[in-house]
């Protein structure tokens, strides 16, 4: 039993789509993190959610506590946000992963 | 640069031997962790910290073990280790303990037991 599932698991673009990514969770949380994981390995913090919405850039993540979702927006995509994408949620102590989106955007 | 220091990067051990993976970060942060990577899985929660003195098992601390002797600091050591244990081992720590602030990620540590 996954705590956290997101969808898709891969997703290709092509460069200036609108990209979406899922995350559905099942616990209580305090809170809800976007990471984002290079090809080479290291892993950024993108987003930290309790309500609402947020915007940087153009990232856009939104969560909707009631129904255990969030989800991930990345307007005029570029091929330099390929990566992995991960939805991360905090209950109590414990922190709970979802496998990751596997992003493409071609040139 | 202030962040989270991870070393080695790359460690190859033998079955049975120990290590110890060194975590330190210089932001004053209360809450330091250790994440294990695995292909087709989450990372998942291996041993983690409130503060100095004070650790608490995750999802998966079965061969490891852990001391938070000061802020700065966090250690993961293998005291035996087995093939089961390779994969990327990542560190964080975030300021505060309610999730409500940014996580900052080490860079990895890539171990193979063979």
């Amino acid at each position: 039993k996954n705590e956290v599932e997101q969808s898709p698991q891969n997703l290709t673009a092509q460069e200036g789509e609108f990209i979406t990514i899922n995350c559905s969770y099942s616990v209580g949380i305090s809170a809800l993190h976007w990471l984002q994981q290079h090809p080479g390995g290291g892993i950024v913090s993108l987003f930290m959610l309790s309500s609402g919405k947020k915007k940087h850039g153009r990232l856009i993540a939104t969560i909707n506590i009631q129904e255990k979702h969030s989800s991930l927006h990345i307007t005029a995509s570029h091929p330099r946000d390929s990566a992995v994408y991960i939805c991360a949620v905090r209950a109590g102590n414990q922190f709970y992963f979802g496998t990751g989106t596997s992003l493409t955007v071609i040139p | 640069n202030a962040g989270v220091t991870q070393t080695p990067k790359f460690q190859v051990l033998k079955t049975g031997q120990s290590m110890t993976l060194q975590c330190a970060q210089d932001m004053n942060h209360e809450y330091m962790s250790w994440y294990r990577q695995d292909p087709g899985m989450g990372l998942r929660l291996i041993h983690y910290s409130v503060g100095a003195g004070i650790t608490d098992q995750g999802e998966v601390p079965n061969g490891y073990n852990v001391s938070r002797s000061t802020t700065e600091d966090f250690p993961l050591r293998l005291l035996s280790a087995a093939p089961s244990q390779t994969s990327v081992y990542f560190c964080a720590s975030s300021y505060e303990t309610g999730g409500l602030y940014g996580y900052t990620f080490g860079s990895g540590t890539r171990l193979t037991v063979v």
